[in-house]
């Protein structure tokens, strides 16, 4: 298996424009997600889904950030309008299950100027 | 927060030498496990240790868990310098998801 894919790997945008990150999970897990890493504030839970419905969204930071998840093989977490404070990496996880070992992709570096 | 707190923050030893690192939480838990992050990678999973085990072992690498005290421990026997990375706890309050700690920056000097 190739693992979870995540695109694209970096991002630099100004502030304003629209970000989207892309997600893959690996085939057959059932849990997704999406975590943002910065060096203020570690690693936050931004939301997860479960057999593609979204289940907990509480550590998604105000309204410009949204996340969707079509169907098994694919999630995105959009933010619009993007600002300086988004600047961050962003992860994908993928699992088995909300409590089994998540799987990570290499995640997308997003620099908003 | 449930969210596991690492000590210490950082942590600098020789290779060959152990390193220990530790995990406090503040809830009854199901499981719990260690993961590791190389500088601008993903997390990579360790091992996972279950609330009614105590030790677990896994090549170089022993996790102690006391739910007593609400602490675990991450031994990183002969460590080298590829083992140079962050590691992270990860504590699920029953029935949720697992949450991560802050992390223990782990430096081997070769």
């Amino acid at each position: 298996d190739a693992g979870v894919i995540q695109s694209p790997r970096h991002e630099v945008t100004e502030m304003g424009q629209e970000v989207t990150l892309r997600c893959k999970p690996i085939s057959g897990h059932n849990s997704l997600f999406w975590y943002r890493q910065t060096m203020m504030r570690g690693l936050e839970l931004l939301i997860y889904f479960n057999n593609n419905v979204p289940i907990d969204d509480s550590g998604m930071p105000e309204d410009r950030f949204s996340a969707k998840m079509p169907n098994a093989s694919f999630s995105t977490l959009k933010i619009q309008p993007s600002e300086p404070r988004d600047s961050a990496v962003y992860f994908c996880a993928s699992s088995g299950g909300v409590r089994e070992t998540q799987y990570f992709g290499p995640g997308t570096r997003l620099l908003v100027l | 927060s449930q969210q596991g707190e690492e000590d210490p923050q950082a942590l600098s030893i020789q290779e060959g030498e152990n390193a220990t690192m530790n995990c406090s939480y503040k809830t009854s838990i199901n499981n719990l496990q260690w993961y590791r992050q190389n500088s601008g990678r993903g997390l990579v999973h360790l091992i996972l240790i279950r609330s009614n085990e105590r030790e677990k072992h896994s090549g170089r690498l022993r996790v102690t868990l006391d739910t007593s005290k609400k602490s675990s421990s991450l031994l990183i026997t002969a460590s080298r310098a590829a083992d140079t990375a962050s590691y992270f706890c990860a504590t699920d309050v029953a029935g949720n998801q697992f949450y991560f700690g802050t992390g223990t920056s782990l430096t081997v000097i070769p």
